[in-house]
């Protein structure tokens, strides 16, 4: 059974910095691009970014791009997603999911595991 | 960026009603189209992938259809464990964009 668990949940000022950690099993870590997705409250989905299998291809939103950075240990089965500089507008669910293939963008990808999401707040 | 727009927003109906779901994209996406659900408080899932095909566990009264710019999920008659938000999501380039979400509630 595929098992997404994230963690890092906290409350953090804004310009601090935050890293989110997601523990993966039941399924060969090493072979699977993974993403974070975001949700503010009571808000929709946004993407965040996302990391091929290897590691060695990285995207991010606009929104994130040079304040975010996504990494994976897969000798850990864990992805990460580092935030600095964080902003109010941060404020979210933070969920990683798998993606289906392996590269880190491919055109008919979709997200088929989501971890159950871990809570960021910015605020002062 | 490609702007995904869903159609309605709300949506009430009964057990049983045939539910559609519309999903326009700001450019042709081919069939480079997901929808998942997500119920209050929990993760998202996947339901339907490029368009049209059935993520493996998820009942046959969903369907999704359409290509281009225009798509649809279509739940065929539905359950009570139907109630809950749905998006969709391109995948045709980066960034991956979604849909503002179709809440969909008990008449």
């Amino acid at each position: 059974e595929v098992q997404l668990v994230e963690s890092g949940e906290g409350l953090v000022q804004p310009g601090g910095s935050l890293r989110l950690s997601c523990a993966a099993s039941g399924f060969t870590f090493s072979s699977y691009a993974m993403t974070w997705v975001r949700q503010a409250p009571g808000k929709g989905l946004e993407w965040v970014s996302a990391i091929s299998n290897s590691g060695g291809t990285t995207y991010y939103a606009d929104s994130v791009k040079g304040r975010f950075t996504i990494s994976r240990d897969n000798s850990k089965n864990t992805l990460y997603l580092q935030m600095n500089s964080l902003r109010a507008e941060d404020t979210a669910i933070y969920y990683c999911a798998k993606k289906s293939l392996n590269y880190g963008y491919m055109k008919g990808d979709y997200f088929d595991y989501w971890g159950q999401g871990t809570l960021v707040t910015v605020s002062s | 960026d490609i702007q995904m727009t869903q159609s309605p927003s709300s949506l009430s109906a009964s057990v049983g009603d045939r539910v559609t779901i519309t999903c326009r994209a700001s450019q042709s996406i081919s069939t480079y189209l997901n929808w998942y659900q997500q119920k209050t408080g929990t993760a998202p899932k996947l339901l339907i992938y490029t368009a049209s095909s059935l993520q493996s566990g998820v009942p046959s009264r969903f369907s999704g259809s359409g290509s281009g710019t225009d798509f649809t999920l279509t739940i065929s008659s539905l359950q009570p464990e139907d109630f809950a938000t749905y998006y969709c999501q391109q995948s045709y380039n980066t960034p991956y964009t979604f849909g503002q979400g179709t809440k969909l509630e008990i008449k």
